[in-house]
């Protein structure tokens, strides 16, 4: 199957600092992936599709500056929390997408505790 | 601008039964539609698609309906067992547009044994 991991799973950070988070797509090249977050009891909400090599597309009302988005390889793509401040506190979930024809498969998330 | 929506925040069902999960959609552009199980914690996980030139795609204990005209998708599980007790999301894409999903806000479905 697809697998995708993140890593961490979970982050306590303080206030100014910066985060990263790191999502592998494991037994697959991933043309594109994807950052979504989810808040308590809320629907994902897509942040920014990333394709290799290229700028990252966020979303209406995502801060490029502070949410940093690299995809470097067709397995790796991260996202920086720059200077998180305690409403970044999410759960944070990547996925990827082998080809426009097949589904997106979730890593397993990774939450972020902004104190 | 909520152009998934899933009206019902929980459902509770008794193992055995049928569960059905609902999902509207305004957006007429959307040709592929997909639920997805998730538990707490944890990202979520594929469970059935459909695209629109069907209007029921079956997959073991899970089949997806789909109405064109009404906007309106739901997926029924059955027998329904307690491992099926998680939050299901309904999503839809656009093609064509990076396949961008837009996700519905969930159902919590609860098995009763």
């Amino acid at each position: 199957g697809a697998v995708v991991s993140q890593h961490p799973s979970w982050v306590i950070c303080k206030s100014g600092t910066s985060v990263k988070i790191e999502c592998r797509s494991l037994d697959f090249q991933a043309t594109t992936m994807f950052w979504y977050r989810q808040f308590p009891k809320q629907s994902l909400m897509l942040m920014a599709t990333s394709n290799e090599g290229s700028k990252a597309t966020y979303e209406q009302g995502v801060e490029k500056d502070k949410f940093l988005i690299n995809h470097a390889s067709l397995t790796l793509s991260t996202l920086t929390v720059t200077s998180a401040h305690p409403e970044d506190s999410s759960f944070y979930i990547c996925s990827a997408r082998r080809t426009v024809q097949e589904t997106q498969y979730f890593g397993p998330g990774t939450r972020l505790l902004v104190l | 601008d909520q152009q998934v929506k899933q009206n019902s925040p929980s459902l509770s069902v008794q193992e055995g039964r049928i569960s059905i999960l609902n999902c509207d959609y305004t957006n007429s552009m959307f040709d592929y539609f997909l639920w997805y199980k998730k538990y707490p914690a944890e990202g979520p996980t594929f469970l059935i698609s459909i695209s629109s030139i069907k209007d029921k795609n079956e997959d073991g204990r899970f089949t997806v309906f789909l109405n064109k005209s009404a906007k309106h998708l739901s997926l029924h599980i059955v027998p329904s067992q307690p491992g099926d007790s998680a939050v299901y999301f309904c999503a839809a894409s656009i093609p064509n547009t990076g396949n961008q999903f837009y996700f519905g806000t969930g159902t919590s479905l609860t098995v009763i044994p």
